[in-house]
């Protein structure tokens, strides 16, 4: 079964550096998503991606974070200047869009911001 | 406002038993989409079941079981005979028709499944 690919699965990063986080979504999906789960709490969404644009984010999603699709391929995550209370996992998800067929999840990437 | 509640933060049962675990949502929307996901030690969110707004069919399928109310805005699982590798935490997503595909989660409930 295709699945959702995350890069990397750990990263540590000092304070003030830019991040990147990768994942290849599922190759027929069209619909790309990130969620942020801070350790022992709910999973959050962050932003909804659809056809080279953002189509929803959260209130968490301020001007550090962007969101890309740089190749066709690849969905990326930045976080232009981390801080600590950016420790988390990320997920990236991806969709068909069809409320009838759930996301699918990749493993998530752990950021540890020292 | 929280859209998911899930009441429970943990439940420690003994191996056999049964556990269920409690949903409640709330949305303004006619069509919505609920979801049960569940996250093991190794992190990961392992997709369970999805029920539409228009199916209060409940279900049962191996061990796990839905009982979907709309009547009380809520949505349980059940885990009949737990076992040991069902210790995880278990979350409660809710989908609404005014922003598909945003899943907003519960606080998730922590099982905990020993010998």
């Amino acid at each position: 079964e295709p699945e959702v690919t995350q890069t990397p699965s750990h990263q540590v990063t000092q304070m003030g550096q830019e991040v990147i986080l990768r994942c290849v979504p599922i190759s027929n999906h069209l619909y790309f998503y990130w969620y942020r789960q801070i350790l022992g709490q709910k999973v959050e969404f962050l932003v909804s991606f659809y056809n080279n644009e953002i189509s929803e984010k959260s209130e968490i999603f301020d001007d550090q974070f962007s969101v890309e699709r740089p190749d066709g391929s690849n969905f990326t995550l930045k976080i232009r200047s981390t801080k600590l209370e950016d420790s988390a996992m990320y997920f990236c998800a991806s969709g068909s869009g069809t409320p009838n067929q759930p996301q699918h999840f990749g493993d998530g990437t752990r950021l540890s911001i020292l | 406002a929280q859209k998911v509640t899930q009441a429970q933060t943990e439940i420690s049962v003994v191996e056999k038993e049964d556990v269920t675990l409690d949903c409640v949502y709330e949305t303004r929307d006619t069509t919505y989409y609920l979801f049960w996901y569940k996250q093991p030690p190794s992190g990961e969110l392992v997709f369970l079941i999805r029920r539409n707004s228009f199916d209060e069919q409940n279900e049962i399928s191996g061990r796990y079981s839905w009982n979907f109310q709309k009547s009380t805005s809520s949505f349980n699982f059940t885990i009949t005979a737990s076992q040991v590798v069902d210790s995880a935490v278990y979350f409660c997503a809710l989908s609404e028709r005014v922003s598909w595909g945003k899943l907003q989660f519960g606080a998730g409930t922590q099982v905990v499944v020993t010998p």
